[in-house]
């Protein structure tokens, strides 16, 4: 099974701030790479697909980028409804394993 | 509007059983491919169990295989997870997922609204 490992576990940020995540997986997955986005209490949100796109409707200062086994997710300016907790998931093969989540906080 | 909700959550004590379904609409549901996801409380999420289309595939997540049971009935756009012998630390919110294809690729999308299952004596 691939084994999918987020960093940080959590961040704290302003709003304004430009913050990145990353993921790498176990082994090379290509562009087999998935972002979630998940508030308390709800389901997780896709917000980018295939490493590095965006998904309909979700802003523009989302991008993904990376290949293989290293990933990474960037949001260029936060804002208030963008603290939540984002997941990173591999789609390259069965179990499509989530890495274990950063929890983005206020500052 | 594409939409899976899932129904069944509930208290049940250890040892015991309990069935999830998970209802489909605004899609041909015998096209897709299907997933439980299950997330423990204050925890990250955890894929559970798939389903190919046809239900003719399936996998498991080794801490619930030969517990759980995942099946689907595309006549009534539903699926379901039957689990058995439950135990404290499958204390989670479940999750039924659709996998959508595009172009080679592939994701989770839509999620249902989840449904808690409690298992505590």
């Amino acid at each position: 099974d691939i084994q999918m490992t987020q960093s940080p576990s959590s961040l704290s940020a302003s709003v304004g701030d430009r913050v990145t995540i990353t993921c790498r997986a176990s082994q090379s997955i290509s562009s087999y790479l998935n972002w979630y986005q998940q508030k308390p209490g709800k389901a997780p949100k896709l917000l980018i697909y295939a490493a590095s796109s965006l998904q309909s409707g979700v802003p523009s200062r989302f991008s993904g980028s990376g290949s293989g086994t290293d990933f990474t997710l960037t949001i260029s300016s936060l804002q208030p409804e963008d603290f939540a907790t984002y997941y990173c998931q591999q789609s390259y093969s069965t179990p499509r394993s989530f890495g274990q989540g950063t929890r983005l906080e206020i500052k | 509007e594409v939409q899976l909700v899932e129904s069944g959550g509930g208290l049940v004590q250890p040892g015991g059983s309990l069935r999830l379904s998970c209802a489909a609409s605004g899609f041909t549901f015998s096209s897709y491919e299907m997933n439980w996801v299950r997330q423990a409380p204050g925890k990250g999420l955890e894929w559970v169990s798939y389903i190919s289309s046809s239900g003719s595939t399936i996998y498991y997540a080794d801490s619930v295989k030969g517990r759980f049971t995942i099946s689907r009935d595309n006549a009534k756009n539903s699926l379901y997870l039957q689990m058995n012998s439950l135990r404290a630390e499958d204390t989670a919110v479940y999750y039924c997922a659709r996998i959508t294809w595009y172009s080679g690729e592939n994701w989770f999308d839509p999620w249902g609204q989840g449904t808690l299952v409690t298992v505590s004596s």
